[in-house]
């Protein structure tokens, strides 16, 4: 079965520093990968997702991520960090078949002045 | 625009009164998902219809119930909600990926549902 880590509960970031999240994954085959972000009291969005191809996956709002098989990780980046990306973010693996997404528990992104 | 709509967005209701849950999506999406979240933690797949096909996880409570009567349309009923049903209810789809697999799920804004 899959299973995703998100090793960091909560991450602070100043307002214009680069920004990694960090996301692991369990599974045995060529997974599906994303992103979400979610505001309080919102749905969640997609920001990106990794099928297959490029590792390097673009994505909306400046956001990237890189698929690295040998780490089973699929780490989200962004260079400079805005106050309106604080919000939690979420990892999440599929599998072909037709098996829901498993998410990771998530992590609480601040922003400081 | 193509969307998932959730209604209401939020919800209050008494110990034991039952409660619907509406999600309509414009995406004509064959997937159609139900995940409780609560505070601080991930969405929590409660079941999923794959067509007219209904699965449920196996610890969804039987307190929960859902129905599909068309493409668009997906309902949530909880028969007896009790306090630690409060909670954000979030509906999702998704389409049948290339080469298999489910594609991208699509989530609403959610309901947050109130318990008294």
């Amino acid at each position: 079965a899959q299973s995703v880590t998100q090793p960091d509960i909560h991450i602070t970031v100043s307002e214009g520093a680069s920004l990694e999240l960090r996301c692991n994954y369990s599974y045995g085959a060529t997974p599906y990968l994303f992103w979400y972000v979610q505001s309080p009291g919102q749905g969640l969005q997609l920001l990106l997702k990794y099928f297959s191809g490029d590792t390097l996956v673009q994505g909306i709002k400046g956001f990237e991520a890189e698929f690295k098989r040998s780490q089973s990780s699929f780490n989200l980046r962004k260079p400079s960090v805005h106050w309106s990306d604080a919000a939690e973010y979420f990892c999440a693996v599929g599998a072909r078949g037709n098996t829901p997404l498993v998410f990771g528990k998530g992590t609480r992104l601040s922003v400081i002045a | 625009d193509a969307m998932v709509i959730q209604n209401p967005r939020y919800q209050v209701t008494q110990f034991g009164k039952p409660v619907t849950l509406s999600c309509s999506q414009t995406l004509n999406h064959n997937v159609m998902y139900w995940y409780q979240q609560k505070s601080s933690q991930a969405p929590k797949l409660l079941f999923h219809y794959y067509d007219k096909d209904f699965n449920n996880e196996a610890d969804t409570p039987d307190n929960f119930q859902s129905r599909r009567p068309n493409t668009s349309f997906c309902f949530l009923d909880i028969r007896s909600p009790g306090l630690g049903d409060a909670a954000m209810y979030l509906c999702a789809t998704s389409r049948d990926a290339p080469g298999g697999g489910t594609d991208t799920q699509y989530f609403g804004p959610g309901t947050r549902l109130t318990v008294l």
